[in-house]
């Protein structure tokens, strides 16, 4: 059965720390791995990671994908209050349906 | 360019009523998709529309629900004689293609079953 599994369910760091989020997956016809931000709305995307070992960043949010071992991590360095969400990944696969595979999430909160 | 709008935010229903949650995707897309968010739990997929046609509905169950995506107007989710274990966050998503491109989600419906 496909999975998304991701560690930890929840973190609590103080701000300016860094953090690893990470999310293994067992998908067949994997094709792409996606990094999404719920805070209390809607999740809005962050990365689509396709390539391995090609890191992708945006400001201070990072991310790379392990086709070979099967995960992807996403990086926060120097946190900010602002950060805390829940991080959901999801992973993409090219079988005849279109449903994306998604982890529960892992819950951030970051104390001031 | 108005993003995914969702309505209502919030919907109460007692046990037996029909709930109906509408999803306008962003202009210009053409493929709607929507999931379930139970609490502790990630998005589940329900169904994948394109307009006038239902691509994929692995994910809704057989007996109550219901998805339409019609030539005009919003999609329509519709789950009839509501239970209590419906009560959860309904997210709706629009993309410009299909396949899992870039998708933008909607805020949500809160359906609460009382």
């Amino acid at each position: 059965e496909d999975k998304v599994v991701q560690s930890p369910l929840s973190l609590v760091v103080h701000e300016g720390d860094t953090v690893t989020l990470n999310c293994s997956y067992e998908v067949t016809n994997f094709r792409s791995l996606l990094w999404y931000k719920q805070e209390k709305k809607a999740p809005t995307f962050l990365f689509m990671l396709t390539s391995s070992g090609i890191e992708k960043k945006s400001g201070r949010l990072s991310s790379i994908l392990d086709k070979k071992e099967l995960f992807s991590i996403l990086n926060i360095t120097a946190t900010q209050t602002g950060d805390s969400a829940i991080y959901l990944c999801a992973a993409d696969h090219t079988s005849p349906n279109y449903q994306l595979i998604w982890g529960a999430g892992t819950k951030l909160i970051i104390k001031p | 360019n108005a993003g995914v709008m969702q309505n209502p935010r919030h919907l109460v229903r007692r046990r037996g009523q029909e709930a109906r949650l509408r999803c306008s995707p962003m202009k210009g897309h053409s493929h709607v998709y929507w999931y379930r968010q139970l609490p502790e739990e990630g998005l589940k997929f329900m169904v994948y529309l394109q307009k006038e046609n239902i691509i994929d509905e692995s994910g809704m169950p057989k007996e109550r629900f219901s998805a339409e995506f019609p030539k005009e107007g919003p999609s329509i989710l519709r789950i009839q004689q509501v239970v209590r274990g419906d009560s959860a966050a309904y997210f709706c998503a629009s993309s410009l293609s299909g396949g899992n491109t870039e998708a933008f989600f909607g805020q949500g419906t809160r359906l609460t079953v009382v």
